[in-house]
């Protein structure tokens, strides 16, 4: 079976600091991945998705940045947070483009 | 600007009665959509989805009803379960689309 995981669960880091928030799927090949984050009292909003290796699409323009590094593995990066970077954030795998998404966990960050 | 929208942050039902969460879209290109629970502190969970050649999708306890005229949706649960007690997002996506767009969701809360 299909597996989505993602780390760490928690982390407060200081305003200016870099991030890096990493997500792994288990049980499948050449998914279509996602990053996601929920701010308190907000939806979810899309940040990037990929198709593919090396392929990384942004939706929101941002201090954020993506890769893909290898066909199951989804990195969030920045090189200096802010305040407004605080949120929850959630890896999502998905066989194709409008099916289903399986969620990982979510990671709670706090920029302080 | 949101294209998915639930209009009611929260909803209060007793156990063993019906709860009737809804959900508007604005976008007539939408043909495929998803019903997501979320608990604190972790990712959501799919639930059910339906696509726009049906009007309905049974599940247990879960059914979906679309209505295309009128751009609604809306997920049924009976009956409602103390567990049930979550947030629930739904989501849509288009036929050449890379993403699901996420309403802000409604948090259910299910009285013992």
């Amino acid at each position: 079976s299909q597996t989505i995981h993602q780390w760490p669960a928690t982390l407060v880091q200081p305003v200016g600091s870099p991030l890096s928030l990493e997500c792994t799927v288990e049980g499948t090949s050449n998914p279509n991945l996602y990053w996601y984050r929920q701010a308190a009292g907000r939806g979810l909003q899309l940040l990037f998705y990929s198709v593919g290796i090396g392929q990384i699409s942004s939706e929101v323009p941002q201090n954020l940045s993506a890769s893909r590094p290898q066909d199951r593995q989804f990195i969030l990066s920045s090189k200096k947070l802010l305040l407004s970077d605080s949120g929850f954030y959630l890896c999502a795998w998905s066989v194709t483009a409008n099916t289903e998404q399986y969620f990982g966990p979510g990671t709670r960050l706090t920029v302080t | 600007d949101q294209q998915v929208k639930q209009n009611s942050p929260s909803l209060s039902v007793q156990e063993g009665r019906i709860s009737i969460l809804n959900c508007d879209y604005t976008n007539s290109m939408f043909d495929y959509f998803l019903w997501y629970k979320k608990y604190p502190a972790e990712g959501p969970t799919f639930l059910i989805s339906i696509s726009s050649i049906k009007d309905k999708n049974e599940d247990g306890r879960f059914t979906v009803f679309l209505n295309k005229s009128a751009k609604h949706l809306s997920l049924h649960i009976v009956p409602s379960q103390p567990g049930d007690s979550a947030v629930y997002f739904c989501a849509a996506s288009w036929p050449t689309g890379n993403q699901f767009y996420f309403g802000t969701g409604t948090s259910l809360t299910v009285i013992p």
